[in-house]
This record gives structure tokens, C-alpha cells and sequence, in this order.
């Protein structure tokens, strides 16, 4: 399954609304897990099920999207949320994640 | 609380072969299904194979299948990543991650990450 994300890279400001999404090339149900990287660190996860909050993650994030089309946003992002975000199909094997986004400022 | 511990980093010969080691601290070993997930310097995350380590079964990405093998040890608890005929392409950072689910919620840890650098 192809995972493909919009847009690649993405520049931003503290407090703005930040929407990226993340399409599938088949249905995968509510499958889907998104990460939060910053560099050099190990990739995070923040939301799984397509819209269910990991724990200790702001409530400032959100997923939504079922099938094939998805959406994570940032409510007002913050300083430390600025990094590469990943979306990863767990639908079916081989899983496949995204090739990312890249928050800028 | 589950912690798992990476082998360090290797520098290996194109041709050669690596393994890498994740340790597994905490109970119900195995319960779990390790997630091995690579990134090539500058690059994105690969998924690039799983394990049950209660049964052994696994699936491997598209690009690493005909050259990994991963399994585990349960009396360690330790599971091992594999990889043969090694290219540049396989310089990346490889890390492992356990991902379980109750009832109610999942919970997700990961190794430090593990540095292998293939040159000539």
C-alpha cells in the first residue's frame, strides 16, 4: 500500500492552524498512525486508529479520516512541535509509512 | 514500563552482513511484536519487517525481504535484525519498537536506534 503525504514541506509560524494529510492507494479502514520526529531524535507517535490521542501527546493534535484520505492537524502550533511528521498504513503487511512532512519555520 | 536497548553502532564492508540486537525489559515477552523500522541519513522512515515473539512468525518490507532475517531469543528477550550482502543503501539508523493494545488504549516503545554504516 502506497502512503502518499501533502505537502512535503511546510512553512510555518508559532500559533498557526497546520493541516497535513496523508492518502492511501486502497482502503485501509482506520489503520493509521501518525508520527512526530524532531532531528535526531526517535520517531513518536502521536495519534493512532486514525484519530485516537496517544498518551501524553497535546491536545492540540488531531486526526481524522477513515479509508483512504486522512488529515493530522495542529491546532496552534508551539516551538517544540516543529520537526518531520509521518503517517504509517498498520492496515496490512508490509506496513508503509508516508515519506513525511517537513515543518519549517 | 518496557524499555528496549539497541546493540552499537557498526561500520561494515559492502558484501558483509550485520546483525543487530534490541533487549527487551519488562514482562510478557512473549506477548510482543517487535517492529523493525529503518531511516537512511536525510531520508524518511522505512518499515522494514516484524516478529511475533510468541510464535516466530514474521513479514519483512519490500526492499530488505531477501536479505533479512529477524527472530528472537526468548530466554534474553532479545530480538535480532539480520541483514546480508550489504550495500551503501543500507547505511541507515535501525530501530526497533513494540506496540501493544489492551482494551481500552496502546502503548509504544522504541530502541535508542542503531547506527550501521556501510563503506568501502
Amino acid at each position: 500500500i502506497q502512503m502518499t503525504q501533502s505537502p512535503s514541506s511546510l512553512p510555518v509560524s508559532v500559533g498557526d492552524r497546520v493541516t497535513i494529510t496523508c492518502r492511501a492507494s486502497q482502503g485501509i479502514r482506520t489503520d493509521l498512525s501518525w508520527y512526530q520526529q524532531r532531528p535526531g531524535k526517535v520517531p513518536r507517535l502521536l495519534i493512532y486508529a486514525a484519530s485516537t490521542l496517544y498518551r501524553g501527546v497535546p491536545s492540540r493534535f488531531s486526526g481524522t479520516g477513515s479509508g483512504t484520505d486522512f488529515t493530522l492537524t495542529i491546532s496552534s502550533l508551539q516551538p517544540e512541535d516543529f520537526g518531520t511528521y509521518y503517517c504509517l498504513q498498520d492496515y496490512n503487511y508490509p506496513y508503509s509509512f508516508g515519506q513525511g512532512t517537513k515543518l519549517e519555520i | 514500563q518496557i524499555q528496549l536497548v539497541q546493540s552499537g553502532a557498526e561500520v561494515k564492508k559492502p558484501g558483509a552482513s550485520v546483525t543487530v540486537s534490541c533487549k527487551v525489559y519488562g514482562d510478557t515477552f512473549n506477548n510482543y511484536m517487535i517492529t523493525w523500522v529503518r531511516q537512511a541519513p536525510g531520508q524518511g522512515l522505512e518499515w522494514t519487517g516484524w516478529i511475533s515473539a510468541y510464535n516466530g512468525l514474521t513479514n519483512y518490507g519490500p526492499k530488505v525481504q531477501d536479505r533479512v532475517t529477524l527472530t528472537t531469543d526468548r530466554s534474553t528477550t532479545t530480538a535480532y535484525m539480520a541483514l546480508t550482502r550489504l550495500t551503501s543503501d543500507d547505511t541507515a539508523v535501525y530501530y526497533c519498537s513494540i506496540r501493544y493494545c489492551n482494551t481500552t488504549s496502546c502503548f509504544e516503545y522504541w530502541g535508542q536506534g542503531t547506527l550501521i554504516s556501510v563503506s568501502s
